[in-house]
């Protein structure tokens, strides 16, 4: 069975910082991308970021770019998102997946609450 | 970056009603068009991948048809579990853009 876990989520301060981790099991295949999507409160998906599958090219939304890095950690089916610079508008459930194509495997979500 | 345009926002449908969702993209993208399903409080459900090819699982009323800038998600025979929002996405190229979501409710 496969499981995907999210964690790391929490309430911070504008300008502040938070490290995302996912932990993904069970996977049916050993090449597959990473992504980090997340939704504001009562808006649609917002993608945000993806890795490929020996963490060597990563990719990123404007609205991130050069404030979140992805990472990954391949031995232990982990990928990370580093958030910095935390702005209200940030404020959304972070959803990592994982799949080879689309998004086959979604975690629970996390919550990221960014308050002034 | 490729937008995405889908519609309708909202439609509300009966059960056993044949449903379909369009999704336009701001230029050609092929067949690199997935479909995902959302319910409130869940995480999205990967439907459907380069525009046609079911997931395992999902079942067949479910049908995805397009290509180049125009694309479908059509639902044949609605069923009580379909009550939900429905999202294309391109995975043309990065930013793997979604479009804004089309809500299917209980008429």
């Amino acid at each position: 069975e496969v499981q995907v876990v999210e964690s790391g989520g929490g309430l911070v301060q504008t300008g502040g910082s938070l490290r995302l981790s996912c932990a993904a099991s069970g996977l049916p295949y050993t090449s597959y991308w990473m992504h980090w999507v997340r939704q504001a409160p009562e808006k649609g998906l917002e993608w945000i970021s993806r890795i490929n599958n020996d963490g060597s090219s990563a990719a990123y939304a404007d609205s991130v770019q050069g404030r979140f890095t992805i990472s990954r950690d391949k031995a232990r089916n982990t990928v990370y998102l580093e958030m910095n610079s935390l702005r209200a508008e940030d404020t959304a459930v972070y959803y990592c997946a994982f799949g080879t194509g689309g998004m086959d495997f979604w975690g629970q979500g996390t919550m990221v609450p960014v308050s002034s | 970056d490729i937008q995405l345009t889908q519609s309708p926002s909202s439609l509300s449908a009966s059960v056993g009603d044949r449903v379909t969702i369009t999704c336009r993209a701001s230029q050609s993208i092929s067949r690199y068009v997935n479909w995902y399903q959302q319910k409130p409080g869940k995480a999205p459900k990967f439907l459907i991948y380069a525009t046609s090819d079911l997931q395992s699982g999902v079942p067949s009323r479910f049908s995805g048809s397009g290509s180049e800038a125009h694309f479908t998600l059509t639902i044949n025979s609605l069923q009580p579990e379909d009550f939900a929002t429905y999202y294309c996405q391109q995975t043309y190229r990065t930013p793997f853009t979604f479009g804004g979501g089309t809500r299917v409710d209980l008429k």
